[in-house]
């Protein structure tokens, strides 16, 4: 079964709104992170944000927002005010495993954000 | 800093041949992954390790190999490479919560 869905291949937004970009998750395991990592067009992996399961807090950095709906298995990535260097493909994964040893990380399939002027 | 690297950056080569991709870190890290990247799957994860002397194979394992002789080096073979096996390969190591990866590998299989 797929751990990481992205139900969005793809999204347009509008220079300086804001965006969604969703991911829901499956795990048994109690103890787990979710990530967001961006790939612009020149390949490499940026990481942007992290929540853990047992953060109370949805998890923010600068203007990206993770949406932690933990009964729902959803971690949406919320980009506000949109910029055209945002414009990459964007995937949502996550960590399985307590500590440093015995990890696992997942990825889904990306969505690829076009940001238009 | 520490950093992880990855080598060559671009790869071609012929079916049937032997290729080996190398992946170096300096930070340290006991955990280590290789992931190829293929449109519409994502990052697949091919093996990993825990530590040297730890292998472990991924959900794409098949027709590659790796070994864990020292805590920096985590090298990706590919036995006999097959078109199949086109692809972008990514190396990463972690400790704690964040993943780090490096710079990429693009192999193309002719």
């Amino acid at each position: 079964a797929q751990k990481i869905t992205q139900t969005q291949p793809g999204m347009f937004v509008q220079e300086k709104e804001a965006v969604t970009l969703d991911c829901t998750y499956d795990t048994s395991d109690p103890s787990y992170g979710l990530f967001w990592y961006k790939q612009p067009s020149s390949g490499e992996m940026i990481f942007l944000i992290y929540q853990g399961s047992y953060d109370q807090q949805n998890a923010t950095e600068g203007r990206y927002s993770l949406n932690f709906q933990k009964a729902r298995k959803s971690a949406n990535l919320v980009i506000s005010a949109s910029q055209l260097g945002d414009s990459a493909m964007y995937f949502c994964a996550m960590r399985e495993g307590f500590g440093n040893y015995g990890q696992n990380f997942v990825f889904g399939p990306g969505t690829r954000l076009s940001v238009l002027p | 800093d520490a950093e992880i690297t990855q080598s060559p950056r671009h790869k071609i080569t012929e079916t049937g041949r032997q290729v080996t991709l190398a992946c170096h870190q300096t930070w340290n890290h006991n955990n280590m992954f290789w992931y190829r990247q293929d449109l519409g799957h994502g990052l697949r994860l091919i093996h990993y390790s825990y530590g040297v002397q730890d292998t472990n194979k991924g959900e794409v394992s098949d027709g590659y190999s790796v070994s864990r002789s020292n805590t920096e080096d985590l090298p990706l073979t590919l036995e006999s490479a097959a078109s199949s096996q086109t692809s972008v390969y990514f190396c990463a190591s972690s400790e704690g919560e964040k993943l780090f990866f490096g710079s990429g590998t693009q192999l193309s299989v002719l």
